[in-house]
């Protein structure tokens, strides 16, 4: 994913209701991705992984799902809660990389009551 | 839940002036990052460490930054002399090498240069 600078996408959800972010990953090569949520004044913190030989990953309340054909991730949120509010990363790691990760650029969530 | 630590939170000096800022990874994890995150650029890596050696700094302004890891427990980013461009925050995040494993960040610190 490409760094999107000032204007991050957003994505405004009613509480209760289920939330997808998405994420276009750049490198073919990768073969491990990683969603992380940023609050207000916080780092970055681990929501969940996916490995490149699956396809789905559940956590509580939320999914990964990959498609490798297309270069795509994405993150639900089921029963989105107002502490969900946040900007959400996706993160590739190329296999040749070590530990290293590339960034997408966020995306906010913003959670109604 | 073991976190990483970052000191200062929150930094506020005048340009010309020397920042030093500190991480202490999470106990056990080889491989220390320094990123920096703005609103224009997002998170940018600058440097990383694994085993207290420098794998890459290549995102990082050599002529006014330095990083370092004098022991294990402890990991610098210093900044000489600061200027109003380096305004921004600053990650530390640590992992262990061993395997697919995700980052673990701390709180970053919060740099403003007058």
């Amino acid at each position: 994913g490409e760094s999107v600078g000032l204007h991050l996408p957003t994505l405004s959800v009613q509480e209760g209701d289920n939330s997808i972010i998405n994420c276009a990953y750049s490198n073919s090569a990768s073969d491990y991705f990683i969603w992380y949520k940023q609050e207000s004044g916080k780092g970055p913190q681990f929501i969940i992984d996916i490995r490149s030989n699956m396809d789905k990953r559940q956590g509580q309340r939320v999914t990964v799902l990959l498609n490798k054909t297309v270069k795509h991730l994405s993150l639900q949120i089921a029963a989105t809660q107002p502490g969900d509010s946040a900007v959400y990363f996706c993160a590739e790691n190329p296999r040749a990389a070590g530990n290293k990760l590339t960034f997408g650029g966020g995306t906010r969530v913003l959670v109604k009551p | 839940d073991a976190r990483v630590t970052q000191t200062p939170r929150h930094k506020v000096t005048e340009m010309g002036q020397e920042v030093t800022m500190r991480c202490q990874p999470i106990l056990g994890h080889n491989t220390v990052f320094w990123y920096r995150q703005t609103m224009m650029q997002g998170l940018e890596l600058l440097a990383y460490f694994r085993n207290r050696a420098p794998l890459d700094d290549s995102g990082m302004p050599k002529d006014r930054f330095s990083a370092e890891m004098p022991d294990a427990t402890l990991a610098t980013l210093k900044i000489q002399p600061s200027e109003p461009r380096d305004s921004a925050v600053y990650f530390c995040a640590s992992v262990n090498s061993g395997g697919s494993q995700p980052q673990h960040f701390g709180d970053g610190t919060r740099l403003s240069i007058l």
